[in-house]
């Protein structure tokens, strides 16, 4: 199973409204990680969390909060945030050891702040 | 920091056509992977090749296939036999395994066509 999976798959939210995205992967990796991605540009790094620690915070707004629960699982709580935050939101995994590192991509979540 | 350079916006290429796409990188490791990412047109986002540094053999994977020059610090990717499904943007990306977690890093992109 090579299969990253993100939920929901489109959001629409207020600018007053909390919400969260899912990510969830079965393959073992212990490394996970969040990006922002618009539309014809390159994915930007937000958050990396390895073996369920947060170990790389790129310096993003404190309106957009990681949380692993476990080896499998992570979260991305959204709150007060502002219509340039709309973009997809990419979940991605990739191994911590061994001879491969590439990162297998979950299909993203489209988010769109009104 | 290292930085990945994709000098090829747009690129367009007849069907059953080959083409090149470029990546140079610029970095100071000497152990490090090197990957192309295709993203299709409102579809995830997937691997297409990876390259390890330390290996000197260029990687292939069916039609797809790396140049890759670790002096010149370029990495290309050669699609020969284009089909229609290759329409797509490719990323190519670095990444440095460190004690605390991988890093990687995106060039630009370039938005291929391909036509019939």
């Amino acid at each position: 199973d090579t299969e990253v999976t993100q939920t929901p798959k489109h959001l629409v939210m207020g600018m007053t409204n909390k919400k969260s995205l899912k990510c969830e992967q079965h393959m073992g990796h212990r490394a996970m990680y969040w990006y922002k991605q618009k539309a014809k540009k390159p994915p930007e790094l937000m958050f990396v969390y390895s073996y369920e620690k947060l170990s790389i915070n790129e310096s993003v707004p404190s309106r957009f909060s990681p949380e692993c629960p476990n080896s499998s699982l992570l979260n991305l709580h959204l709150h007060a945030l502002q219509p340039e935050d709309s973009a997809l939101y990419l979940c991605a995994s990739s191994q911590e050891t061994g001879y491969t590192y590439e990162q297998y991509f979950g299909p993203g979540t489209r988010l769109t702040v009104t | 920091a290292q930085t990945v350079t994709q000098s090829q916006p747009e690129m367009s290429v007849q069907e059953a056509e080959t083409v090149t796409l470029s990546c140079t990188y610029d970095t100071s490791e000497s152990n490090y992977y090197l990957f192309w990412y295709k993203q299709p047109p409102s579809r995830q986002m997937i691997l297409v090749i990876r390259q390890e540094a330390y290996k000197q053999q260029n990687a292939t994977e069916n039609r797809f296939s790396v140049n890759f020059q670790k002096a010149a610090k370029s990495f290309s990717l050669k699609i020969s036999d284009s089909q229609l499904g290759d329409t797509a943007m490719y990323f190519c990306a670095f990444m440095k395994h460190y004690n605390t977690g991988n890093q990687f890093y995106f060039g630009t992109g370039t938005s291929l066509t391909v036509i019939p």
